[in-house]
């Protein structure tokens, strides 16, 4: 299996651009998270969903955070409009049941 | 909220060197992970422990989660190079998603 992909692996943008961040989970995993990380907050839980619904989505910092996950096998984050301080490493990871999360190898997002 | 505490932040260590690191939390969990996360790479499992009291062994790394169930320890002997990482220790309290600490950062130099 090739893991948790993701795209792109680093985006650089200007303010006020909308940044759209993909993710392909592990085949037959039911459960997808999307998490931010910064050397000031670690590592935050954003919002996950399972099979495609999303759960839980509180830990989406502003109404410019929007999460899909159109099918089984794919899931965006996008950010409209972007702001520097939404600079960060950005992970989806996915799980079977609330098994083990496996994580993908990030994005690394930076706003100027 | 509940919240994971890591301490040490860093750690810089020669190679050959025993070290310990420490989660702490005032709330209880009924697991905790611990994973190491090396630079461009995501966080990556390296044990759950359930019971309280429990140790585990995984090669030089022992990890112990608290009789109570509220802290953690992880104890590297001998560290190597290849030990250099983020060591971060998660909590999980069924029904809520896991709780991440803030992280260790290890270096361990040749």
């Amino acid at each position: 299996d090739a893991g948790v992909i993701q795209s792109p692996r680093h985006e650089v943008t200007e303010m006020g651009q909308e940044v759209t961040l993909r993710c392909k989970p592990i085949s037959g995993h039911d459960y997808l998270f999307w998490y931010r990380q910064t050397m000031m907050r670690g590592l935050e839980l954003l919002i996950y969903f399972n099979n495609n619904v999303p759960i839980d989505d509180s830990g989406m910092p502003e109404d410019r955070f929007s999460a899909k996950m159109p099918n089984a096998s794919f899931s965006t984050l996008k950010i409209q409009p972007s702001e520097p301080r939404d600079s960060a490493v950005y992970f989806c990871a996915s799980s079977f049941l609330r098994d083990t999360p496996y994580f993908g190898p990030g994005t690394r997002l930076l706003v100027l | 909220t509940q919240l994971l505490e890591q301490s040490p932040q860093f750690l810089s260590i020669q190679e050959g060197e025993n070290l310990t690191v420490y989660c702490n939390s005032s709330s209880v969990f009924s697991s905790l992970q611990w994973y190491r996360q090396e630079p461009g790479e995501g966080p990556v499992l390296l044990v759950t422990v359930v019971t309280g009291g429990e140790v585990k062994k995984l090669k030089r790394l022992t990890f112990q989660f608290g009789d109570a169930r509220k802290d953690s320890s992880l104890h590297i002997t001998a560290a190597q190079p290849g030990d250099t990482g983020l060591y971060l220790c998660a909590g999980d309290n069924a029904g809520n998603m896991l709780t991440f600490g803030g992280g260790t950062r290890l270096m361990v130099k040749p």
